[in-house]
């Protein structure tokens, strides 16, 4: 079975530092990839997704992903965080069978002013 | 327009009783979700559905039973409620149609916070 894991559990940051937040999977086959967002309160929002092609892929609101098949990992970046990305970002994996989502434990992000 | 839309977006709750969490769909999708996500925020998925079919049940107490009436509704009973079972509930849909079914995105409703007392 696969699983997916997020090594930083709580990241703060001030204003305009940049980000990275790591995402690890474990399956062996083809994957689709996707990190998420929750701002507090709120539903999960879909930030990008990595099915096929360019590894490197652009999401909403400035994020942006690299799919490293050999590193089994999909790292988020963004070059210069806002006070309003705190929430949590959640990355996760389908191996393509019956549509199931895999999710990471989250990251908690807190941008202060 | 709300895309997936879930009731009651807060449940308070005795130990013991049965409650029911409603979830709708204006998306056009024909499979169907719900997850758990518990108080450190980890997201677990318990059922979904497919044109009104399971096609995956993890391992969820029997206590958990998922209805889904038509394409656009997922609901799920919750029998003799458990301190455990405190959790926010999600669920969520997407499209199988187009050539790789799994490739597609899943919509999240807004949740549902269930406190069982």
């Amino acid at each position: 079975a696969q699983s997916v894991s997020q090594h930083n559990h709580h990241v703060i940051l001030s204003e305009a530092a940049s980000l990275e937040l790591g995402c690890n999977y474990s399956y062996g086959g083809t994957v689709n990839l996707f990190w998420y967002v929750q701002y507090p309160g709120q539903h999960l929002q879909l930030l990008l997704k990595y099915f096929s092609g360019d590894p490197l892929v652009k999401g909403i609101k400035g994020f942006e992903a690299e799919f490293i098949k050999s590193k089994f990992s999909f790292n988020l970046r963004k070059p210069s965080v806002q006070w309003s990305d705190t929430a949590e970002y959640f990355c996760a994996v389908n191996t393509g069978t019956a549509s199931k989502l895999t999710f990471g434990t989250g990251t908690r992000l807190q941008v202060t002013l | 327009d709300t895309a997936v839309s879930q009731t009651p977006k807060y449940l308070v709750t005795q130990m013991g009783n049965d409650k029911s969490i409603k979830c709708e769909q204006n998306l056009g999708h024909d499979t169907m979700y719900w997850y758990k996500q518990d108080s450190k925020k980890f997201l677990k998925i318990m059922f979904s559905y497919n044109n009104k079919e399971l096609i995956i049940n993890e391992t969820v107490p029997n206590r958990f039973s998922p209805k889904s009436p038509d394409k656009a509704h997922l609901n799920l009973h919750i029998n003799s409620l458990e301190l455990g079972d405190s959790a926010v509930y999600f669920c969520a849909s997407s499209s199988s149609r187009g050539a790789v079914s799994s490739y597609n995105e899943q919509f999240f409703g807004p949740g549902t916070r269930l406190t069982v007392l």
